[in-house]
């Protein structure tokens, strides 16, 4: 099946600095990758997503300039969590797909766990 | 709008024994349902996706999920439960044609000896 991979799995930062998180489709190439935030036992919130080439699309209530999303290319997107705060603290998973509607299946990521001091 | 509803934040089964997550959607036209698996550091995988064909769908390792539109569910099922089956399990729901998937809270499936 189709692998996708996210760097680094795990990060701690101090209040203030910047955190990029990249993912990375690593057997095909990914019209289209999506953000997720999972807080503790509660269940995934789609952030964005994005399309190669393009801006990414945000969901309502999502800071566009705090989390900064680009895919340059058909096999990576990054995020990029800007001025983090303690509150930003949660796991970020990334998915990617051959294209932008549910009839593509969706390839996540194992996640990244960010903790913000 | 809509919505997922898993009944159940933990399901304990012994090894061998049937396993059965609810889950309950709400949706203002003809859905597309999924049931995905997350295992402790790994992505999440597509364990079986229904998408207005048979209402009985058969996914990977065993599982099966029954659309019901009466009663507005997608139940999970496996006749007998593996230990591997222990893992996180996510009921989903999105509108055809659309990228937006709506996640449940997921239920956590614990498999005893």
């Amino acid at each position: 099946g189709a692998v996708v991979s996210q760097h680094p799995s795990r990060v701690i930062c101090k209040s203030g600095t910047s955190v990029k998180i990249e993912c990375r489709s690593l057997d095909f190439q990914a019209t289209t990758m999506f953000w997720y935030r999972q807080f503790p036992k509660k269940s995934l919130m789609l952030m964005a997503t994005s399309n190669e080439g393009s801006k990414a699309t945000y969901e309502q209530g999502v800071e566009k300039d705090k989390f900064l999303i680009n895919h340059a290319s058909l096999t990576l997107s990054t995020l990029t969590v800007t001025s983090a705060h303690p509150e930003d603290s949660s796991f970020y998973i990334c998915s990617a797909s051959l294209g932008a509607d549910s009839y593509n299946e969706q390839f996540f990521g194992p996640g990244t766990r960010l903790t913000v001091l | 709008a809509q919505s997922v509803t898993q009944l159940d934040s933990h399901v304990s089964v012994s090894e061998g024994t049937p396993v059965l997550l609810r889950c309950n959607y709400s949706s203002s036209y003809s859905p597309s349902l999924f049931w995905y698996v997350q295992h402790p550091n790994k992505g999440l995988q597509l364990l079986l996706k229904y998408t207005s064909a048979a209402t009985l769908v058969k996914g990977i390792n065993g599982f099966e999920a029954e659309f019901k539109k009466s009663e507005t569910s997608f139940h999970l099922t496996k006749p007998s439960a593996h230990m591997s089956d222990a893992a996180e399990y996510f009921c989903v729901v999105s509108a055809p044609g659309y990228s937006t998937l709506t996640f449940g809270k997921g239920t956590m499936l614990l498999v005893s000896p």
